[in-house]
C-alpha cells in the first residue's frame, strides 16, 4: 500500500494561511490524493482530492507536485474552526477495498487566536 | 443536502445489554460503511453493505456483532451483549457508487457508545 508522510503537528495564526504538507513517494499512477480531517468529538470530514491537476473548492486548495510525490493542502485563511487533525491518504482508482481506509495519524492543526 | 445522518449521538448502556446504533446515508447513496474509533487511535473498518446485502463484514467481530441495510429505512449495528471493550464511536460512511479514488465517501458526526 502506497504510504503517506505528514508531520505530527503545526500551529497556525487566524487569517492567515496555511500550508499542509504531505509526502507520498511511493504513490502509484493510479492513486487519487485525498484529505480529510477531524474536529474534535465529529466524523471524518471530506476537504479535497485530486490526481495530477492543482484543485480548488470552496474549503480548500490542492497543490500536487508534478511528480506527484508530494502534495500540500493550502487553507488561505485559517480561521479557529479549522483547528482539526488532517489526514493525507491515497486510494487508487481500480476498485478494491479502498474503503478499508488507512487514516494514519495525520497533522493536528493549532490555530491561534 | 442532508448529510449523513447517525443516531443516537451518545449512549450508554450497561455491560450485557444491548446497542443499536442507526445510520441514515446521503440521499441517492446505496453504499454503507461502518467504522469504529476507540480512544486514541485510528479509524478502524468494520462491514460495507448495500441494500439488502452485506459487501464485506470482514472487520466485525464474529461474535455479538451484527450489521443490516434493509431495503427501507436506515442501515443499523448492533451490539448484543456489551462489554467495556465495546466503548468507541462507531462512523457510518456512505457513497452513492461503489468507493474508487476517484470518488470519495461521507461520514455522518458519529455514535459514541459508553458501556457502564
Amino acid at each position: 500500500d502506497a504510504k503517506t508522510t505528514q508531520p505530527n503537528s503545526m500551529e497556525s495564526n487566524e487569517e492567515e494561511p496555511v500550508h499542509l504538507p504531505c509526502n507520498h513517494s511511493t504513490i502509484s499512477g493510479t492513486d487519487y490524493i485525498h484529505w480529510y480531517r477531524q474536529l474534535p468529538s465529529q466524523g471524518p470530514e471530506y476537504v479535497i482530492h485530486g490526481l495530477t491537476s492543482n484543485v480548488n473548492n470552496r474549503m480548500a486548495s490542492l497543490a500536487i507536485a508534478e511528480d506527484r510525490k508530494s502534495s500540500t493542502l493550502i487553507l488561505h485563511r485559517a480561521t479557529l474552526r479549522d483547528a482539526a487533525v488532517y489526514y493525507c491518504i491515497l486510494w487508487g482508482d481500480s476498485g478494491g477495498s479502498n474503503y478499508k481506509l488507512t487514516f494514519g495519524k495525520g497533522t493536528l492543526l493549532t490555530v491561534n487566536p | 443536502n442532508a448529510g449523513v445522518m447517525q443516531n443516537p449521538r451518545h449512549l450508554v448502556r450497561r455491560r450485557g445489554q444491548e446497542a443499536r446504533l442507526r445510520c441514515s446515508p446521503m440521499k441517492g447513496h446505496s453504499h454503507v460503511y461502518w467504522y469504529r474509533q476507540l480512544p486514541e487511535e485510528g479509524l478502524k473498518f468494520m462491514v460495507y453493505l448495500q441494500k439488502e446485502n452485506i459487501i464485506d463484514e470482514s472487520g466485525m467481530p464474529k461474535e455479538r456483532f451484527s450489521a443490516e441495510f434493509p431495503k427501507e429505512g436506515p442501515s443499523i449495528l448492533r451490539i448484543q451483549q456489551v462489554v467495556r471493550g465495546d466503548s468507541a464511536a462507531y462512523f457510518c460512511a456512505s457513497s452513492p457508487r461503489a468507493f474508487t479514488g476517484s470518488n470519495t465517501i461521507y461520514f455522518g458526526e458519529g455514535s459514541w457508545l459508553t458501556v457502564v
